[in-house]
C-alpha cells in the first residue's frame, strides 16, 4: 500500500484567488496523476506525470497546471480559482507496467472556491 | 461510448449477506486491466481488487471477489459475508494497454453500497 499525502483537506476560498493542492508519496513510484470528481460522480483524469520533468494533460480539460521536479511531490496549481473549480481532487501513484500497474490514492482535497 | 457502465445507482444488502456490484467493459484491446475501488464517505479512494485481461483465474482477495467473464466482458464484484463498514461507493475501472502507453485509469459512474444491520 502506497503512503500519498494531500494537504490540504479542505479548503474554501474566494474567487480569483490562487491556490497550490500538494501531493506527496513516499514510496519512489514514478507515475502520479490528478483526478477531479464531483460529489457522487465518477473520477476524470485531469493531469498526470511519468516521471521528474515530464507531465501530461488528462481526458477532462482543466485549467489548472501541474509540476512534477521532484519524484515524491505534484503539486497543482489553479491561478484563478473559480466557483466552477468547486470538486473533491484526488492525487494517486502508481508503479510498474500498464496496465496492471495498481494506482493508490490519497485522501483528496475538498475545494469550495465561492 | 461509455468504457466501463455501473447498471446500479445504489444497492442494499442485508449485513452478513453476500452482493455483487455488476460492472460492464467496453474495449477493443486484447491487453488491460479492471480494478476495483472503494469510496467511503470521508472521500478517500480504497484499492480492492485486481484483474488482467490474460489471468485465467477470478481474482480474489479476503472477502472480495472479482467474476471475470471476458467473453460478456463483465466484471462484477462480489462482497462476501457484508459488513456494516462496507457501506460505501464502489468504483468500477479499466486501463486499457498498449504496455507502454499513457492510457489513463478510466472509472465507471459508482454504485452506491448500503449495509443493513
Amino acid at each position: 500500500e502506497a503512503d500519498i499525502y494531500q494537504t490540504p483537506r479542505y479548503l474554501v476560498i474566494g474567487t480569483g484567488k490562487k491556490i497550490t493542492l500538494e501531493c506527496s508519496q513516499t514510496m519512489g513510484h514514478d507515475k502520479m496523476y490528478w483526478y477531479q470528481q464531483d460529489p457522487g460522480m465518477e473520477l476524470h483524469l485531469i493531469h498526470y506525470s511519468y516521471g521528474v520533468n515530464s507531465t501530461e494533460k488528462g481526458d477532462l480539460s482543466s485549467e489548472s497546471t501541474v509540476s512534477r521536479i521532484r519524484t515524491e511531490h505534484f503539486p497543482l496549481t489553479l491561478e484563478s480559482a473559480r466557483p466552477s473549480h468547486t470538486s473533491q481532487y484526488l492525487c494517486a501513484s502508481s508503479t510498474g507496467t500498464p496496465p496492471t500497474d495498481t494506482q493508490y490514492f490519497g485522501p483528496g482535497t475538498r475545494l469550495t472556491v465561492l | 461510448a461509455q468504457k466501463i457502465t455501473q447498471t446500479q445507482p445504489g444497492m442494499f444488502v442485508q449485513e452478513k449477506e453476500a452482493v455483487t456490484l455488476d460492472c460492464t467493459y467496453d474495449t477493443s484491446d486484447q491487453s488491460y486491466g479492471l480494478f476495483w475501488y472503494k469510496q467511503p464517505s470521508s472521500g478517500e479512494m480504497i484499492f480492492l481488487i485486481y484483474q488482467g485481461s490474460y489471468d485465467e483465474q477470478n481474482a480474489t482477495e479476503g472477502r472480495y471477489s472479482l467474476n471475470f467473464q471476458k467473453a460478456r466482458k463483465s466484471a462484477n464484484l462480489v462482497i462476501s459475508a457484508s459488513q456494516l463498514g462496507d457501506s460505501a461507493m464502489y468504483f468500477c475501472a479499466m486501463r486499457e494497454g498498449p504496455w507502454a502507453g499513457n492510457t489513463p485509469l478510466v472509472f465507471g459512474k459508482g454504485t452506491r453500497l448500503s449495509v443493513i444491520a
